[in-house]
């Protein structure tokens, strides 16, 4: 039973646009979401989090969005550079105990 | 340099060998995870530990064990009763000011 689903395996963007990765969570109860991000052979690194208190967390050219009644969260990412190019997972948490990941979107930004 | 270690990187055993997979961390972190990487799937948590000396079985258990004897290192072992063990291991920790998680390298352990 997956708590975090990512729906799209991969997405392309073309440089300088923006890029949307999106996360839907069935777990009414998660408190605390974070993304990641990771290249291949390497272990994830965090990229950005927010509370379930906040709709919106922002660090330069990432920001969170999330939207509770939906039980969704995106990543936006503007502008989207070649070196954005991994793959993104979601995570959830409750009281930063257990942590619930999504399978991941791999995200190609194109030159 | 904080951080975690994890080794080796690359790991070959016989089918029916256990294998023990290290992970240290010295960023002082008081819990640590393991996890599971298969190709097109998630990072699916196999053990956790919050403290020394105690640890709770994640959502894929099962043909593993883990032993939690000091706060710095969390080794995880794959025994032979776990049917697939080929996959990538992941080791973490979590305490950053969001509570995030610091992932290892990463383990890839392939069973012939």
């Amino acid at each position: 039973d997956q708590q975090v689903k990512q729906n799209s395996p991969s997405l392309s963007v073309q440089e300088g646009r923006i890029s949307i990765l999106n996360c839907d969570y069935t777990n009414s109860m998660f408190d605390y979401f974070l993304w990641y991000k990771k290249y291949p052979a390497e272990g994830p690194t965090f990229l950005i989090s927010i509370s379930s208190i906040k709709d919106k967390n922002e660090d330069g050219r990432f920001t969170v969005f999330l939207n509770k009644s939906a039980k969704h969260l995106s990543l936006h990412i503007v502008p989207s550079q070649p070196g954005d190019s991994a793959v993104y997972f979601c995570a959830a948490s409750v009281i930063f105990n257990k942590f619930y990941f999504g399978s991941g979107t791999k995200l190609n930004v194109k030159p | 340099d904080g951080g975690i270690t994890q080794s080796p990187k690359y790991l070959f055993r016989k089918e029916g060998q256990n294998v023990t997979l290290s992970c240290e961390q010295n960023l002082n972190h008081d819990a640590m995870y393991w996890y599971r990487q298969d190709p097109g799937q998630g990072l699916r948590l196999i053990y956790y530990s919050q403290i020394v000396n105690d640890f709770q079985k994640g959502d894929i258990a099962e043909g593993y064990s883990v032993s939690r004897e000091k706060k710095e290192s969390f080794p995880l072992t794959v025994t032979s009763a776990q049917k697939n063990p080929t996959a990538f291991y992941l080791c973490a920790s979590s305490g950053g000011p969001y509570n995030e998680q610091f992932f290892g390298p990463g383990t890839r352990l392939t069973v012939l």
